[in-house]
């Protein structure tokens, strides 16, 4: 069985401050997706990155980082100079990786609420 | 392009009654899942249609539960009866089958509420 483990509930740091949200999964499968979804007070889940099992490389995209370790089974999300509009709350989440691609089932985690104070 | 829509946004009904959500998903998006939260937990997967044909309903609570996807389009998902556990914002999603990266596009969700 697939979980995910967000341990952090609530966090909340000083408008550029970095911060870095922890994410933990669990699969038996080899091969596996892993993902980050933001939710705004809007209500929506809007995607941030999809990682492939395989690819370890740490991956950037202006203020937003992602560290994926398969040794710890962490992918784990920075934010460098964070500012007001990043509050929301962010779901880590994971999926098997099936042969026809698009169907891929979410685990997800119980989301981690972040608070940018201005 | 447009999102996904959802709709009603908020549905306060009391138990025993029937409610019907309904999901319209992104133009072209062969794929369209289901999943619920409930207040304070994970969101979890309830099922996934492809086109018309349901793929995997494993995540449906129980047989108070129906969802139809007719002609492959828009999507509902009707509770009756209702139970206070039901209460839960319910989320929809679409992607495309093949193409592009295959995330799924989340709608804003429907906030029921079972008093």
């Amino acid at each position: 069985a697939q979980k995910v483990t967000q341990a952090q509930t609530e966090i909340s740091v000083v408008e550029k401050e970095d911060v870095t949200l922890d994410c933990v999964y669990e699969t038996r499968d080899t091969t596996y997706y892993l993902f980050w979804y933001k939710q705004p007070p809007s209500g929506e889940l809007v995607f941030l990155i999809r990682r492939n099992s395989f690819d370890e490389q740490n991956e950037i995209s202006g203020r937003y980082s992602w560290n994926f370790q398969k040794s710890t089974s962490s992918f784990n999300f920075t934010i460098t100079a964070s500012q007001v509009v990043d509050s929301a709350v962010y779901f880590c989440a994971l999926s098997e990786a099936v042969l026809n691609f698009g169907n891929e089932k979410l685990t997800f985690g119980t989301g981690t609420r972040l608070t940018i104070i201005p | 392009e447009a999102g996904v829509t959802q709709f009603p946004s908020h549905s306060v009904i009391e138990k025993g009654q029937t409610v019907t959500l309904r999901c319209d998903p992104i133009s072209g998006h062969d794929n369209l899942y289901w999943y619920r939260r409930v207040m304070g937990k994970e969101i979890k997967f309830l099922l996934h249609f492809v086109k018309e044909s349901k793929q995997d309903e494993s995540g449906m609570p129980n047989n108070r539960f129906l969802a139809e996807r007719t002609g492959g389009t828009y999507s509902t998902l009707k509770v009756q009866p209702a139970e206070l556990e039901d209460s839960g914002v319910y989320f929809c999603a679409s992607s495309r089958s093949s193409g592009g990266t295959y995330e799924q596009y989340f709608g804003p969700g429907t906030r029921l509420t079972v008093t």
